[in-house]
């Protein structure tokens, strides 16, 4: 079955400094997997995904996800966090066997809070 | 761009009441989703559709219903709303079609049963 594990509930960081949001996935076949962002009161705004290839991937607002294969990982990152990075952030997988649903498992969310 | 629509932000309904939420999409997508999401819950999937007519069971279907009639419009359904109800609702759409993979969602509506 397919399932992701955000295991901080909370991420606190000052503005400046690096962020990591961690994201853990269990899924048969190869993963898809996504990253989402939800402003207060807003819809998911997708931020990036790994589907193959390079397993350093690149998205909006200069966040980045690195996947890791033996680690069953998919961990968020931004070298420098804003103030305005304060978000509800998901990490979602999809199963990659040729499934044409393409539903999503999403995990419970970490909150995201950067202080000037 | 995508852009899915939901009828409304905010709503405010009785216990017992039928409830009626609107999704629409606009870029022609096959597939369209409506997920619950509680704080500590994250999303759960309620309901979902491959095409017109045609509905799957999510996680959480009990208590809800939903109807595809056009390939736009997925709506979500509370029989008899109730209290336990109360949560925020979004629906998503994605295509089958390309390698684009990410689902598109709408704004989210904000239920309250009282």
């Amino acid at each position: 079955a397919q399932s992701v594990a955000q295991p901080e509930d909370q991420v606190n960081v000052a503005e400046g400094n690096p962020l990591t949001v961690k994201c853990t996935y269990s899924v048969s076949g190869n993963p898809y997997l996504f990253w989402y962002v939800q402003y207060p009161n807003r819809g998911l705004q997708f931020l990036l995904k790994y589907i193959t290839g390079d397993n350093l991937v690149k998205g909006s607002y200069g966040f980045e996800a690195e996947f890791n294969k033996s680690q069953t990982s998919f961990h968020l990152k931004k070298p420098s966090a804003l103030v305005s990075d304060s978000a509800l952030y998901f990490c979602a997988v999809r199963d990659g066997r040729g499934s044409t649903l393409g539903r999503l498992y999403f995990g419970r969310g970490t909150q995201l809070t950067v202080w000037p | 761009d995508v852009k899915v629509t939901q009828s409304s932000r905010y709503l405010v309904k009785r216990t017992g009441e039928k409830v009626f939420l609107e999704c629409v999409q606009d870029m022609d997508h096959e597939n369209m989703f409506w997920y619950r999401q509680d704080p500590g819950l994250g999303l759960r999937l309620i309901y979902f559709s491959y095409d017109v007519k045609m509905k799957e069971k999510g996680d959480i279907p009990e208590g809800y219903s939903v109807s595809r009639e056009k390939k736009e419009r997925f709506s979500l359904i509370l029989e008899s709303a109730s209290t336990n109800q109360t949560s925020m609702y979004l629906c998503a759409s994605i295509t089958r079609q390309g390698k684009s993979y990410e689902q598109y969602f709408g704004p989210g509506t904000r239920l309250t049963v009282t």
